[in-house]
């Protein structure tokens, strides 16, 4: 059981440069999420997906694209990256369900943008 | 007023030391609590949920005030192996199934 596995664990980028982030869950949750975690800023939602078919906005949406691929998969798209999008990006997934529900985090890829 | 507050810290504590951390939320609709530890360089991993009751997992204790929107943990006899930064999360309102995650607390604990 592997629980939340990311893709890749390290990667740099050019600016203007276009690539995918991979997330997968074997725990048979409905629900993922991307993060951006940044020094002295906490975790930030970037987009999550409540279900399979659905995805939704984050709080720092902007330059990302998503798809939830099938139940177990959630992609992270940066279209073109840029200097700014330099963190550590985070998928994790729950159980569905209203009232929140404790989330269960991959290792984290982390990304340099020149 | 942010979401979810937390003292940065750090909080550098011997071994065997009792160390409190407190939390405030914003949204009183809120109604999952959480605690998480973020080891350097690691993913945030879930230490404890919180309940209206309080709840105790070996050394560590949770507290909930609701009336002051409040959470708090407690660690007792600390450890070398307890030191890390540890997250106050909270959903995000009533019927919301994201959290928001507090910028954390770090504990450095010394031998």
């Amino acid at each position: 059981n592997a629980g939340v596995t990311q893709t890749p664990k390290f990667q740099v980028l050019k600016t203007g440069q276009s690539m995918t982030l991979q997330c997968a869950q074997d725990m048979n949750h409905n629900s993922m999420y991307w993060y951006r975690q940044d020094p002295g800023m906490g975790l930030r939602l970037i987009y999550y997906s409540a279900s399979e078919g659905t995805t939704d906005k984050g709080e720092v949406p902007n330059g990302y694209n998503v798809s939830r691929l099938n139940k177990r998969e959630f992609s992270l798209r940066l279209e073109s990256a840029a200097p700014s999008q330099t963190s550590v990006y985070f998928c994790a997934s729950s159980e569905s369900g209203t009232g929140g529900r404790e989330q269960y985090f991959g290792p984290g890829t982390r990304l340099t943008v020149t | 007023r942010k979401e979810v507050e937390q003292d940065p810290g750090p909080f550098n504590v011997p071994e065997g030391a009792t160390v409190a951390f407190n939390c405030t939320y914003s949204n009183s609709a809120s109604q999952s609590f959480f605690w998480y530890r973020q080891d350097c360089r690691k993913e945030p991993k879930l230490l404890m949920s919180v309940y209206s009751s309080g709840n105790e997992d070996g050394r560590f204790t949770a507290q909930l005030n609701r009336a002051s929107q409040y959470i708090s943990l407690l660690i007792r006899d600390s450890k070398l192996s307890d030191s890390a930064t540890y997250l106050c999360v909270v959903n995000t309102g009533a019927g919301s199934y994201q959290l928001t995650f507090g910028k954390g607390t770090k504990l450095s604990v010394i031998p």
